[in-house]
């Protein structure tokens, strides 16, 4: 079956960088996008970023430009996280949600489909 | 402030039927689709309708979607006590070149 498994917790200090890791399995890899989505404590959901496995293309949200960069490796199907000058409000919960495709009147609308169970990660000094 | 507006409750009784709004604007739900997820407590958002209105399969037909211009919404017939979870809807935006969601909308099962 898909699945998208993350890799464990992280405990970090404030200007630190974490990574994020996220196996996928179950799908061809290449055929589909991974997405990053974080979840503060008691709050909502805010999307990042996304990046296409089949060649690597990239898509942030200005507010983390600069400061995230995504990756994958297409050798062990897996997509990466990385975000730099971390601060305490970086403290969430990180998800990676695979990116799939439908055609409607010859457009492309992109959706969220299988999520990952999330990365917690803290940031304290 | 999220760029989609839900309510942040919503309740009903078992049985009932409830919906749940998602307001936007023309360069997000006015122009592409809505898609609407579940989470349930500590646990990740589940993908419920995408396109507007299409089912993933295993999702119950208890769950439907639909959109008009720029607001959308989300109907959960024959309520039951699982159903007790955080929904969120989400939509490309065409002005951010990124997706958006809404601030969440806790449904209680009373």
């Amino acid at each position: 079956q898909v699945q998208l498994v993350q890799s464990g917790a992280e405990v970090k200090k404030p200007g630190a960088s974490v990574k994020v890791s996220c196996k996928a399995s179950g799908y061809i890899f290449t055929s589909y996008g991974i997405s990053w989505v974080r979840q503060a404590p008691g709050q909502g959901l805010e999307w990042m970023g996304w990046i296409s496995a089949y060649n690597g293309n990239t898509n942030y949200a200005q507010k983390f430009q600069g400061r995230v960069t995504m990756t994958t490796d297409t050798s062990t199907t897996t997509a990466y996280l990385e975000l730099r000058s971390l601060r305490s409000d970086d403290t969430a919960v990180y998800y990676c949600a695979r990116v799939s495709r439908f055609l409607e009147k010859g457009y492309y609308y992109y959706y969220m489909d299988v999520w990952g169970k999330g990365t917690t990660v803290t940031v304290s000094s | 402030q999220s760029v989609l507006t839900q309510p942040p409750s919503a309740s009903g009784t078992p049985g009932q039927r409830v919906t749940i709004s998602c307001s936007g604007g023309n360069s997000n739900i006015g122009s592409n689709t809505v898609d609407w997820y579940q989470q349930l407590p500590g646990t990740a958002p589940k993908l419920l309708i995408y396109g507007n209105n299409q089912r993933p399969s295993g999702v119950p037909d208890r769950f439907s979607g639909s959109k008009s211009g720029t607001s959308a919404s989300l109907a959960i017939s024959g309520l039951q006590s699982e159903d007790e979870a955080d929904y969120y809807c989400a939509a490309w935006d065409d002005s951010l070149n990124g997706w958006v969601f809404g601030g969440g909308t806790k449904l209680t099962v009373l």
